[in-house]
């Protein structure tokens, strides 16, 4: 079956430090993978995805590559802010009516 | 543009109580919709999902239950709520049958005395 496995937190970090969460998978087809953040109170919003194999999704900095040889889908940023604490979400879709979304990744950037 | 709504942002209920909480979509014409709960710190459960009016698939048996009465429109209902229904309830909406992302509402943050 389809599931989404990413990294426990919580992770913390220093202002301007290199983010990397990681982000496997497991897929019976050819998925469109997703990063989603959520802020404090709020909803999900949809960061980054990618459709096929090698794609690169990217946004506000964020960035994910699609890899099937390992079935990954780690999302990275430079340098991070302060504004960017906030539990990250991995997910996948294979086009029916699921999502599988991983258990959420809360990071914590300190000035 | 599309966009969802979800409502009320917050609701304390006690123990035994009815429960009732929308979502609209506007923009779009017969989406999938989704009932999510998140329990605090927790990641994302599925609740419930339609793909059309009327049409219910319910993930977890439990105290809750989902309609659908219009295209647009997601109802989650409880005759009688339970001290472990409290949690953050979020609604989404995705276009049909295809690999294009689900988009979500701002959550109901519901506590339960």
């Amino acid at each position: 079956g389809n599931s989404v496995t990413q990294m426990e937190g919580p992770v913390t970090l220093s202002e301007e430090a290199f983010l990397t969460i990681n982000c496997t998978y497991t897929a019976t087809g050819y998925p469109s993978l997703f990063w989603y953040v959520q802020y404090p109170g709020e909803g999900l919003q949809l960061l980054l995805k990618a459709t096929k194999a090698d794609d690169k999704g990217s946004n506000k900095g964020f960035e994910a590559t699609y890899r099937k040889e390992t079935t990954s889908f780690h999302l990275e940023k430079g340098s991070v802010q302060v504004s960017d604490s906030a539990v990250y979400f991995c997910a996948l879709s294979e086009g029916g009516n699921q999502f599988y979304f991983g258990t959420g990744t809360s990071l914590t950037v300190i000035p | 543009s599309q966009t969802i709504h979800q409502w009320p942002a917050t609701l304390v209920q006690p123990v035994g109580s009815p429960l009732s909480l929308e979502c609209t979509v506007e923009g779009t014409s017969n989406p999938n919709l989704y009932w999510y709960r998140q329990a605090a710190g927790r990641g994302l459960q599925l609740l419930f999902y339609s793909v059309g009016i009327g049409q219910i698939s319910s993930e977890v048996p439990q105290n809750l239950s989902a309609s659908r009465p219009q295209d647009r429109q997601f109802i989650l209902s409880s005759k009688k709520l339970l001290l472990s229904d409290s949690g953050f309830y979020l609604c989404a909406w995705k276009g049909g049958n295809s690999n294009q992302p689900q988009h979500f509402g701002d959550g109901t943050r519901l506590s339960i005395l």
